[in-house]
């Protein structure tokens, strides 16, 4: 159980162009998911939190305006990077937390490069 | 600011040698602490987790860590590890405030290279 997954697992798209992640718990329902980003060889860096019907709540440095996010149903969370630029190319991970429950569960993350 | 530091970065051990990771966090309070594993080419798995109670928690794989809440620490440890265990390791604190935003911070990770 608690699976969390992620599509695509891996884009490329050019500089300008606008890419969507999505993120689904599968056997769960998760009122909260959050997004991360990954730099090679560095940390999990928390973008922002996704709670189900409401805005997300951006971690400071992170461009909303950029990073959109809707978290639109208890099982589906999505991260789109508008206007991409090359400096975006990263790692993006998702999870997802059971309502009602601490531990959060991850998907297996999207490598996005912008060319 | 709460942060967690992981001060191997990188370690290199033989099979059957005895493993131990350290993680310090700086909050004061109550936390709930955590050791995720991301193996090669897969996702973050949770490994084991502290809530309350006995400080000292088994997880999976082997894999145990004590809670020592004088020192603020969450050490890892495994006492005789495997090829398999070679992946990334990292060490997350959390704070039980009850609300929808109980945020994971991330340790820095240690990447763990078990030879044969």
């Amino acid at each position: 159980g608690a699976v969390v997954s992620q599509h695509p697992s891996r884009v490329i798209c050019k500089s300008g162009t606008s890419v969507k992640i999505e993120c689904r718990s599968l056997d769960f329902q998760a009122t909260t998911m959050f997004w991360y980003r990954q730099f090679p060889k560095q940390s999990l860096m928390l973008m922002a939190t996704s709670n189900e019907g409401s805005k997300a709540t951006y971690e400071q440095g992170v461009e909303k305006d950029k990073f959109l996010i809707n978290h639109a149903s208890l099982t589906l969370s999505t991260l789109t990077v508008t206007s991409a630029h090359p400096e975006d190319s990263s790692f993006y991970i998702c999870s997802a937390r059971d309502t009602g429950a601490y531990e959060q569960y991850f998907g297996p993350g999207t490598r996005l490069t912008v060319t | 600011a709460q942060s967690v530091s992981q001060h191997n970065h990188h370690v290199i051990l033989s099979e059957a040698a005895s493993l131990e990771l350290g993680c310090n966090y700086s909050y004061g309070g109550t936390v709930n602490l955590f050791w995720y594993v991301q193996y090669p080419g897969q996702h973050l798995q949770l490994l084991l987790k502290y809530f309350s109670g006995d400080p000292l928690v088994k997880g999976i794989k082997g894999f145990e860590a004590e809670f020592i809440k004088s020192k603020f620490s969450f050490n890892l440890r495994k006492p005789s590890v495997q090829w398999s265990d070679t992946a990334e390791y990292f060490c997350a604190v959390t704070r039980p405030s009850g609300g929808a935003t109980n945020k994971l911070i991330f340790g820095t990770g240690t990447l763990l290279a078990v030879q044969p």
